[in-house]
């Protein structure tokens, strides 16, 4: 079964600080892949996703991340981090159907300033 | 906001009753999508439906069923409940096909005492 994994449970940073997320999955074919955030008592909304193309995807709010194929990876990725990057992260894959999202267990980012 | 709604927001009950969620999907969206929240899982797909006819299932249990009804609202039943069955519910839509992104609602919170 497909299955995605998220290294850093918790990350602590102040601000100013660059973020990297790390995420992989297991399936080794075509993937649909995405990073949703859910802030403080909000609902998930998508950061970005990558389809296909260029293995570099930009989102909204700042953030990047880059598809690795051979390291069956999409880490998350902000240069300089606010305050209000305060939230879950959560990394997804579509599964083999197209159907479902599969997530990871999620990250928590706190930001000090 | 999503445009996704789910009521009630939080539900309070005792094991071994019956409960029903709601959703209501974006405006257009013909597929619905419940997920399960829970510490030690994490987010968890239950069931798909799209435009009123089940289409995938994920880990959903026998005592849980669900419904797309006409209007394109679909209900999240969950009948005798147990302890572990407190989580957080999502439900989310989207257009029709694969490749789209999944809009979440704000959750329905259950605790079951």
């Amino acid at each position: 079964a497909q299955s995605v994994s998220q290294h850093n449970h918790h990350v602590i940073l102040s601000e100013a600080a660059s973020l990297e997320l790390g995420c992989n999955y297991s399936y080794g074919g075509t993937v649909n892949l995405f990073w949703y955030v859910q802030y403080p008592g909000q609902h998930l909304q998508l950061l970005l996703k990558y389809f296909s193309g260029d293995p570099l995807v930009k989102g909204i709010k700042g953030f990047e991340a880059e598809f690795i194929k051979s390291k069956f990876s999409f880490n998350l990725r902000k240069p300089s981090v606010q305050w209000s990057d305060t939230a879950e992260y959560f990394c997804a894959v579509k599964d083999q159907a197209g159907t479902a999202l599969i997530f990871g267990k999620g990250t928590t980012l706190s930001v000090s300033s | 906001d999503s445009g996704v709604t789910q009521t009630p927001k939080h539900l309070i009950t005792a094991t071994g009753q019956r409960v029903t969620l709601r959703c209501s999907p974006r405006s257009g969206d013909l597929s619905v999508y419940w997920y399960q929240q829970s510490l030690d899982q994490g987010l968890q797909f239950l069931i798909h439906y799209y435009n009123g006819e089940e289409r995938a299932k994920g880990n959903i249990l026998e005592r849980f069923s669900a419904q797309q009804f006409p209007d394109l609202h679909s209900e999240l039943n969950l009948s005798s409940l147990e302890l572990g069955d407190s989580a957080l519910y999502f439900c989310a839509s989207s257009v029709a096909g694969a490749y789209n992104e999944q809009f979440f609602g704000p959750g329905t919170r259950l605790t079951v005492l």
